[in-house]
């Protein structure tokens, strides 16, 4: 069965610092893994996602995020932060099932705060 | 394109009510999901339709929620009777395809606070 751990469930940084949130994942095969991010009131937002390609994946806002297999880890890392990034962000896995439809499991979330 | 259309956006009732939700999916998508999101946590997926059959509801609790896609298109999620824990945001998300390659969209979600 899958699952995902994110560390920290609050994270702090300053505008301008580097953002670096948490995501270790469970897996039985080989995973697809994404990053969502979640304003207030809205939807989910898919950020990045890593599906057997490159180990470095870059997405939206200036986000990227490794895939380390040793360390079975998907840390999302951002060089400088702007208040803009303040949200919710959740780190999701993603398996085949038998009817080969990929299912999502989310972590519990991140809350991302960035300080003026 | 429009977006994932969810109503209502809020809602609030009393235990052992009954509610039902609705969802529009953007158009051409053939795979519709329903997550519930409980304070503090990540989504945890419902139900997922592809077209008008249901391909997963290992998820749902039956013995109280029901959810339809008719013609394939948009959706309902209903709840009977409502307990406590059922409070949370019910978010539909639409993609073109059960494929990991096809993204899921997500719509804004609706409150549900039962009291």
């Amino acid at each position: 069965a899958q699952s995902v751990t994110q560390l920290g469930s609050h994270v702090s940084v300053s505008e301008g610092a580097l953002v670096l949130l948490r995501c270790n994942y469970s897996s039985s095969v080989p995973p697809y893994l994404f990053w969502y991010v979640q304003y207030p009131n809205q939807g989910l937002q898919l950020l990045l996602k890593y599906t057997s390609a490159a180990t470095l994946v870059k997405g939206i806002n200036g986000f990227e995020a490794e895939f380390k297999k040793s360390e079975t880890s998907f840390h999302l890392t951002k060089p400088s932060a702007h208040m803009s990034d303040a949200a919710e962000y959740f780190c999701a896995v993603s398996e085949s099932t038998a009817g080969s439809a990929r299912q999502l499991t989310f972590g519990s979330g991140t809350q991302l705060t960035v300080l003026p | 394109e429009a977006g994932v259309a969810q109503s209502p956006r809020y809602k609030i009732i009393e235990k052992r009510q009954s509610v039902a939700f609705w969802c529009n999916p953007i158009s051409g998508h053939a795979t519709l999901y329903w997550y519930q999101q409980i304070l503090g946590q990540g989504p945890k997926l419902l139900i997922q339709f592809q077209n008008n059959g249901v391909v997963d509801d290992s998820q749902l609790p039956k013995d109280r929620f029901s959810a339809e896609r008719l013609k394939g298109v948009d959706s309902t999620l209903k709840i009977q009777p409502a307990k406590l824990e059922d409070s949370a945001v019910y978010l539909c998300a639409s993609s073109r395809g059960t494929g990991t390659s096809y993204e899921q969209y997500f719509g804004p979600g609706t409150r549900l606070t039962v009291t």
